[in-house]
């Protein structure tokens, strides 16, 4: 399987500052990435869906503005969540669309865990 | 609009028994079905892809099947382990390549 790696796996920060989480897709391209977040308990809920030169798509409810993506490079998008808030603390998953082989499937990183204090 | 459904959302059983966890989707327009296993704060293992064409897929002491005209995945897990205590997580792929996620089940396997 391929591998997708996060960074930071844990990040906490004061409210009202910006974070940046890094996706990249260490042995395969990838047009697309997807953003996810979860809340404890609850499933992963689709953010965002990022793709490579081209502005992200948001799912309805979340603030284009609060959620910065770019996804400018075939290996690399990033999340910036800007002004953040004790709210926004949540578990941040990324995944990357691998089209290898003529298989749809999509790899996953290991998540980066927010607190904003 | 898909929705995905998992079944039971908690189960505990005790070790070494064999177990199935259930989940349901209603629109059977699917590329593929996947399973994944989350630990506490951890992000995503994927335990089994089933494409739309097959039937079921095995690894181990793992095994999913896909019903996709009854909307219907089982994962069924032989000879339980304490180690198997997780979430585990079904999602559907639709054809714009969207992921959909049921809640997960958390599972308590007891020594």
């Amino acid at each position: 399987g391929a591998v997708v790696s996060q960074h930071p796996s844990r990040v906490i920060c004061k409210s009202g500052t910006s974070v940046k989480i890094e996706c990249r897709s260490l042995d395969f391209q990838a047009t697309t990435m997807f953003w996810y977040r979860q809340f404890p308990k609850q499933s992963l809920m689709l953010m965002a869906t990022s793709n490579e030169g081209s502005k992200a798509t948001y799912e309805q409810g979340v603030e284009k503005d609060k959620f910065l993506i770019n996804h400018a490079s075939l290996t690399l998008s990033t999340l910036t969540v800007t002004s953040a808030h004790p709210e926004d603390s949540s578990f941040y998953i990324c995944s990357a669309r691998d089209l290898r082989g003529g298989i749809e499937t999509q790899y996953f990183g290991p998540g980066t865990r927010l607190l904003v204090l | 609009k898909q929705e995905v459904t998992q079944i039971p959302a908690a189960l505990s059983v005790p070790e070494g028994e064999n177990l199935v966890l259930n989940c349901s989707f209603t629109d059977s327009a699917i590329y593929n079905l996947q399973w994944f296993r989350q630990d506490p704060g951890k992000g995503l293992t994927s335990l089994l892809l089933i494409q739309s064409s097959q039937r079921e897929q095995t690894s181990g002491r793992l095994n999913a099947s896909l019903d996709k005209s009854s909307g219907r995945s089982t994962l069924y897990i032989a000879a339980s382990q304490p180690g198997d205590s997780a979430t585990y997580l079904c999602a559907v792929l639709r054809s714009n390549y969207q992921l959909i996620w049921g809640a997960g089940t958390k599972l308590i396997i007891k020594p």
